[in-house]
């Protein structure tokens, strides 16, 4: 069974600052996705970037990043010139690509709390 | 605004009642997936619906048992609730589960068992 690990319970960075999320996953599967999704105060569920494990290169929106390293298994997020939005609950989320019903839902990390200092 | 959208948005009661959250998916998505978050933890897939057929389920306990009707609001039913059940519970739909289209979630309900 897959499973995705989030090992920064909490993150703090300055304003204007960069900062990066790790995750690392464990998986047999050759094909899948992962994604990263925000969670702020209002508690809806966000999605920040995705990535496909086929392609090689790192998904980027604005100033949303990933590292993505296949072999080792590990998609981390930075976000850049950090505001004061971004604070938030970051969620990573893994989702299989095989054809089968069963694989579509997305199994996710515990989740790392950002805090943007002002 | 994600075009799901979930009622009630909060809902409180007391142990060993039964409660209804409803769903309803963005227009012409025809796939509904139903998530618990206890506090301060990731989501646990609970079940799956495609165009009114269960595709999947997770970790749903034999309490809690969903519907997805023709019109594809779902609803997902939890009874007998004990103080554990407390969690937010989020409703989230896509196109086609086969396609690599983004689950778009609701803002939640978040039920209180007292």
């Amino acid at each position: 069974a897959q499973t995705v690990t989030q090992s920064q319970p909490e993150m703090s960075v300055q304003e204007a600052e960069t900062v990066t999320l790790s995750c690392t996953y464990d998986t047999s599967e050759s094909d899948y996705y992962l994604f990263w999704y925000k969670q702020p105060p209002s508690r809806q569920m966000i999605l920040v970037i995705r990535q496909e494990a086929y392609k090689q290169q790192n998904a980027t929106e604005n100033r949303f990043s990933v590292n993505f390293q296949k072999a080792a298994k590990s998609f981390s997020l930075k976000i850049s010139d950090s505001q004061l939005g971004d604070a938030a609950m970051y969620f990573c989320a893994y989702r299989s690509a095989a054809l089968m019903d069963s694989n579509y839902q997305l199994i996710w990390g515990a989740g790392t709390k950002l805090i943007i200092k002002p | 605004d994600s075009g799901v959208t979930q009622t009630p948005k909060h809902l409180i009661t007391a142990t060993g009642q039964r409660v209804t959250l409803r769903c309803s998916p963005r227009s012409g998505d025809l796939s509904v997936y139903w998530y618990q978050q206890s506090l301060d933890q990731g989501l646990q897939f609970l079940i799956q619906y495609y165009n009114g057929e269960e595709r999947a389920k997770g970790n749903i306990l034999e309490r809690f048992s969903a519907q997805q009707f023709p019109d594809l609001h779902s609803e997902l039913n939890l009874s007998s609730l004990e103080l554990g059940d407390s969690a937010l519970y989020f409703c989230a739909s896509s196109v086609e589960p086969r396609l690599l289209r983004e689950q778009y979630f609701g803002p939640g309900t978040r039920l209180t068992v007292t």
